[in-house]
């Protein structure tokens, strides 16, 4: 039931792209996007609805392909403050809403070096 | 504008005891939802409170509980503690509009919670 990220790990040098992948094996609804640095809350990048939209946020990206239930997360010209972990957050197709609660990935580690 | 506020930062506790967790929500934020996030894993949803009321639970023992106070406040009780509870606790608040089926959660800082 928990989204699978791909890859598990990226090194990168300033200024070079990335993509982090995440899949459901179930209907979702949405897919959220959050950054995490070592000892910091995950901070919000963007939401994704069902529909095949495609939002952007300075330099980073999401697409959500509702057909392959995948999300990605583009990143380009990355910078050093890109560094962290990439948390996948999903919501299920359900009757109703499910406000709160989401299932997360286990993450991909992004390092950028100068 | 304050964000997500959480207390304590770090918590040390023994196996058996019992400890409480606060988180106090974005102002205007009338959901919260708590989540646990063990070293190198995503967060884990534990509970989500929407105007006082329980509206969502993960899979966690009867030994997790919570609470959500008239002025949106929120807090995590854990019995019996043992060595696997130990963790990162991660409060999130949302302000929840209806018909938007879904929502952007704002996580607080965390309690990181040790049991020996």
């Amino acid at each position: 039931q928990q989204p699978v990220q791909s890859p598990q790990a990226v090194i990168l040098r300033e200024g070079e792209d990335a993509v982090i992948n995440c899949s459901s094996s179930k209907a979702l609804y949405s897919v959220h996007w959050y950054r995490q640095k070592h000892g910091e809350a995950p901070v919000f990048l963007m939401i994704l609805l069902k529909g095949g939209e495609q939002k952007g946020h300075e330099k980073i990206s999401a697409s959500f392909n509702e057909k392959k239930q995948q999300s990605s997360l583009y990143l380009t010209a990355s910078q050093l403050s890109y560094s962290g972990t990439y948390f996948c957050g999903t919501e299920k197709v359900t009757g109703g809403t499910s406000y709160g609660k989401l299932t997360f990935g286990q993450g991909t580690i992004l390092t950028v070096h100068p | 504008d304050a964000g997500v506020t959480q207390s304590p930062t770090h918590l040390i506790k023994t196996r058996g005891q019992h400890v409480t967790l606060r988180c106090s929500p974005i102002s205007g934020h009338k959901s919260v939802s708590w989540y646990q996030q063990v070293l190198g894993q995503g967060p884990q949803f534990i509970f989500q409170y929407y105007e006082k009321e329980e509206r969502g639970r993960g899979n966690f023992p009867d030994r997790f509980s919570a609470r959500q106070f008239p002025n949106y406040s929120s807090e995590l009780n854990v019995n019996a503690l043992l060595l696997g509870d130990s963790a990162l606790y991660l409060c999130a608040s949302s302000l929840v509009v209806e018909d938007m089926g879904t929502d952007t959660q704002y996580f607080g800082p965390g309690t990181r919670l040790t049991v020996l």
